[in-house]
């Protein structure tokens, strides 16, 4: 069983402040996918990373994939109350879990004004 | 709007009952997954379907749910005899072939009183 450990699990700063947050796993993944979640809401794509070593920018959201495709990072510079959300990762692996989509239990950030 | 989307947003019913989701992916989107979502945790898979063939199903899937994709396009997913324990927010996602994308919908909020 696939598992992605997703850390910190909660997390409120001041409008202005960095951040980042970290998705681990023991397994290897072929890509994996961020998501951003409102309340009521289904997650909304950010990005996806397939290769190992890859770092994508989104405005003030960088992902990073690690070498091994095993662990990502997101980090937000000059995170504002816009950002607030719940932040998602998820790793997939056709060859060892079909299709599925592993997600992490979440990072639930608050930013204040 | 071309997104996926499913019906209905809220369920409501008392245990026991029959309860049926219609999820619509993306067009041409060959594969189509069920996911479900409790409070404070991560999406869990529950099956996926490549075209018309439900290819794969969590133990999360009791013999109480039924899912379909009977032409290959939009799908439908039946919980029967309903529990509290079902009350969740059911998450649909497609995505295309050759690419571990997937999607998401907006969700149905199911609540068993």
């Amino acid at each position: 069983t696939q598992l992605l450990e997703q850390s910190p699990q909660f997390l409120s700063i001041q409008e202005g402040e960095n951040l980042t947050v970290y998705c681990n796993s023991s397994s290897v993944f072929s890509s994996l996918q961020w998501y951003r979640q409102e309340p009521g809401e289904g997650p909304v794509l950010l990005v996806t990373v397939v290769t190992g070593g890859e770092v994508k920018k989104l405005k003030r959201l960088t992902f990073q994939f690690g070498d091994a495709r095993k662990d990502s990072s997101l980090h937000i510079t000059a995170a504002q109350p816009g950002d607030t959300g719940l932040y998602l990762c998820a790793g997939a692996n056709e060859e060892t879990s079909g299709s599925r989509l592993t997600f992490g239990e979440g990072t639930q950030l608050t930013v204040n004004p | 709007d071309t997104g996926v989307s499913q019906d209905p947003r809220h369920k409501i019913t008392k245990r026991g009952q029959n309860v049926t989701f219609r999820c619509d992916p993306i067009s041409e989107h060959n594969r189509l997954y069920w996911y479900r979502q409790t409070l404070g945790q991560g999406p869990e898979f529950l099956t996926y379907f490549q075209n018309e063939a439900q290819l794969e199903k969590s133990r999360l899937l009791s013999d109480r749910f039924s899912a379909e994709r009977p032409k290959g396009s939009f799908s439908t997913l039946e919980i029967q005899r309903t529990e509290q324990g079902d009350s969740a927010m059911y998450l649909c996602a497609s995505r295309p072939s050759g690419t571990d994308t997937q999607y998401f919908g907006p969700g149905t909020r199911l609540t068993v009183l």
